[in-house]
């Protein structure tokens, strides 16, 4: 069974840094792409970042591009989000995304605030 | 850059009644390879998202058959046959090349 389980979440403020992890499971890990789509409080679905099966190729969204970076660590099956600068309007559930099989994690929450 | 409009925003349906999701793409989500990466996610209150369809009309495993997906080029149609209860949340399009996601459609029932 694929399960992705998203940790690293919280309270950080403006300016800020976190780091994200997605551990994976139930998958070869290395042989898929993966992305970070994100949910603001009440609102829909914004994709990220991605990246592809070895990490060679990396993709972001304009509003973060600059200071979100994404990576992967096949030997850990673990995928990341290095998000630096935080904003305001980065604060959202930032969910673990394995789009060939359609498996969302269950989402940590990001809350940037003074 | 493509951008993904749902209609309508809000559908309240009666159970055990039909309903539709219409997405329409700023261009054709017809890809070099041939195929049209355009995929169905419902999210129930408080969840995580949940595939329903991919490469428009592909239905996710343990996906209900009362779900289907049609269209073509620029136009998609997700259609629920006889919505129950457990049908209620938002639903998404996505265009499944750059990521896009539309707005999200609210189903609740009357």
């Amino acid at each position: 069974e694929v399960q992705l389980l998203e940790s690293g979440g919280g309270l950080v403020q403006p300016g800020g840094s976190l780091r994200l992890s997605c551990a994976a499971s139930g998958f070869t890990f290395s042989n898929y792409a993966m992305s970070w789509v994100r949910q603001g409080p009440g609102k829909g679905l914004e994709w990220v970042s991605g990246l592809d099966g070895r990490g060679d190729d990396t993709y972001y969204a304009d509003s973060v591009k600059g200071r979100f970076t994404i990576s992967r660590d096949n030997s850990k099956n673990t995928l990341y989000l290095q998000m630096n600068g935080l904003r305001a309007e980065d604060t959202a559930v930032y969910y673990c995304v394995m789009w060939l099989l359609g498996c969302w994690g269950q989402g940590t929450l990001v809350t940037v605030s003074s | 850059d493509v951008v993904m409009t749902q209609s309508p925003l809000s559908l309240p349906v009666t159970l055990g009644q039909p309903a539709s999701i219409s997405c329409r793409s700023s261009q054709s989500l017809v890809y070099s390879d041939g195929n049209t990466y355009l995929n169905w996610f419902q999210q129930r209150p408080g969840q995580s998202p949940r595939r329903l369809i991919y490469k428009v009309s592909n239905r996710d495993s343990g996906v209900p058959d009362r779900f289907s997906g049609s269209g073509s080029g620029t136009d998609f149609t997700l259609k629920i046959s006889r919505v129950e209860a457990e049908d209620v949340g938002v639903y998404y399009c996505m265009e499944g090349t750059h990521w896009t996601f539309g707005q999200g459609t609210k189903v609740e029932i009357k």
